[in-house]
């Protein structure tokens, strides 16, 4: 089955900085890969996603790459500030059977003033 | 923005207690979902429904765990003898359609903790 490594596991950036979430994939089947920020006691909220046929996806300050020949995607935040502050989730899905996402670990980032 | 709602947000029951967790999809959403996360821990796929049956579960969706769609609107998941290790945030998503990954929205999640 699929198998999403994330990292890095925490990240603690400066407001203003950037920062970025790196995710690999083992299934080159999969083909939808969407990233999800959790707050704590809360359920995963979709901040941005990308489909396979696409490389670059952008939505004003985060951005997602894609690179299917390596099988990995990254998430960029610019110009942090202290509500990105959260737990950051990829995933990976292969359409077909039972549209099952597979989760990274996840990476808590800290936003500090 | 229509959201997936889900109750209870909190509950605590003892070792081999029954327990009924409920959620209702976004109203013209055709698959759902239920996964989990123990603390600290990722998020697991548990299964997923569409049609009115199962269209694929994890390994750790055994014989204690089943779903069901009672109606038209809600959709459950229970958990038959729960066990101490059942304990985790369980989380109900819906999404539109099945082919070219939509959007799966989250809902907010149900502590289950045993004891």
């Amino acid at each position: 089955g699929e198998n999403v490594e994330q990292h890095p596991s925490t990240l603690s950036v400066q407001e203003g900085d950037s920062a970025v979430i790196k995710c690999t994939y083992s299934d080159s089947a999969s083909n939808y890969f969407p990233w999800y920020k959790q707050e704590l006691g809360k359920g995963p909220q979709l901040i941005i996603d990308i489909r396979s046929n696409v490389g670059e996806k952008k939505d004003q300050r985060i951005a997602v790459t894609l690179n299917k020949t390596a099988k990995h995607f990254s998430l960029h935040i610019t110009e942090t500030q202290p509500e990105d502050s959260a737990v950051y989730f990829c995933a990976a899905l292969r359409t077909g059977g039972g549209n099952k996402l597979t989760f990274g670990t996840g990476t808590q980032l800290k936003v500090e003033l | 923005e229509p959201e997936v709602t889900q109750t209870p947000s909190h509950q605590v029951t003892q070792m081999g207690q029954e327990v009924i967790l409920r959620c209702v999809p976004i109203s013209n959403h055709l698959y759902f979902y239920w996964y989990r996360q123990i603390l600290g821990q990722k998020v697991e796929f548990l299964v997923s429904f569409y049609n009115n049956e199962i269209s694929e579960k994890s390994e750790i969706f055994d014989d204690q765990f089943s779903v069901e769609r009672p109606d038209g609107s809600n959709f459950t998941l229970k958990i038959r003898s729960t066990k101490l290790e059942d304990s985790a945030m369980y989380f109900c998503a819906s999404s539109e359609a099945r082919i070219g990954g939509n959007t799966i929205y989250f809902g907010e999640g149900s502590w289950l903790t045993v004891v």
